[in-house]
């Protein structure tokens, strides 16, 4: 596709639920990252994969974060039991995984809120 | 850990001025990458520009252009010619060569670019 597309734009959540956050990379990208975003914050690093393994997970702050990219191209970042500190812009990104210090390209970001 | 400070909170600048934003980080690192990503209202990040650690040279985009100075782990952003569309929260970031190459970032500045 022509950039990195996120759903769904805003999703609202009661405490306690789970929820799928969707991200569609640039075509043809091997790598994907996952940030959230909080209020009057930047960005904070969740996690990474190339292909379909997450390569680096060290940013996802509990167990009930989960995310998977089964087939190479689209992710899936799962919450569970929801928690009102949990509401934030969820941000994905993306890069082609051929070099290094390659430019991320951001999606929209989802806006998660807890209540 | 690396680490990223961004010290102005706030900043304003009149249509046409030169506005300079202030980036400092922290890093045993040697071979890294630095970028300035703007994200105007639509939460979206936009790439403005990119730094390349083992390059002396200040990097430059259009109007965009960086201070780099790797003794002092100084990274600041100019940008001349101010336009409205460049009102927007700007973030500096960091992110060191190989692994993840996850990208860590400040807590952003926010520019007014007034009329």
């Amino acid at each position: 596709g022509a950039g990195v597309s996120q759903t769904p734009s805003n999703k609202v959540t009661e405490k306690g639920k789970y929820v799928e956050l969707r991200c569609d990379p640039i075509s043809g990208h091997t790598a994907l990252y996952w940030y959230r975003q909080s209020l009057g914050q930047g960005p904070e690093f969740l996690i990474y994969f190339q292909g379909t393994g997450a390569a680096d997970d060290s940013g996802l702050p509990n167990d009930r974060f989960f995310a998977v990219r089964p087939e190479g191209s689209v992710s899936t970042l799962k919450i569970q039991r929801t928690e009102r500190g949990d509401s934030a812009v969820y941000l994905c990104a993306s890069s082609s995984g051929r070099g290094v210090g390659e430019t991320q390209y951001f999606g929209p970001g989802t806006r998660l809120l807890v209540l | 850990a690396q680490t990223v400070t961004q010290s102005q909170p706030e900043m304003s600048v009149q249509e046409a001025e030169t506005v300079t934003l202030s980036c400092t980080y922290d890093t045993s690192e040697n071979n890294y990458y630095l970028f300035w990503y703007k994200q105007p209202p639509s939460r979206q990040m936009i790439l403005v520009i990119r730094q390349e650690a083992y390059k002396q040279q200040n990097a430059t985009e259009n109007r965009f252009s960086v201070n780099f100075q790797k003794a002092a782990k100084s990274f600041s952003l100019k940008i001349s010619d101010s336009q409205l569309g460049d009102t927007a929260m700007y973030f500096c970031a960091f992110s060191k060569e190989g692994g993840s190459e996850k990208l860590v970032f400040g807590k952003g500045t926010k520019l007014t670019v007034n009329p």
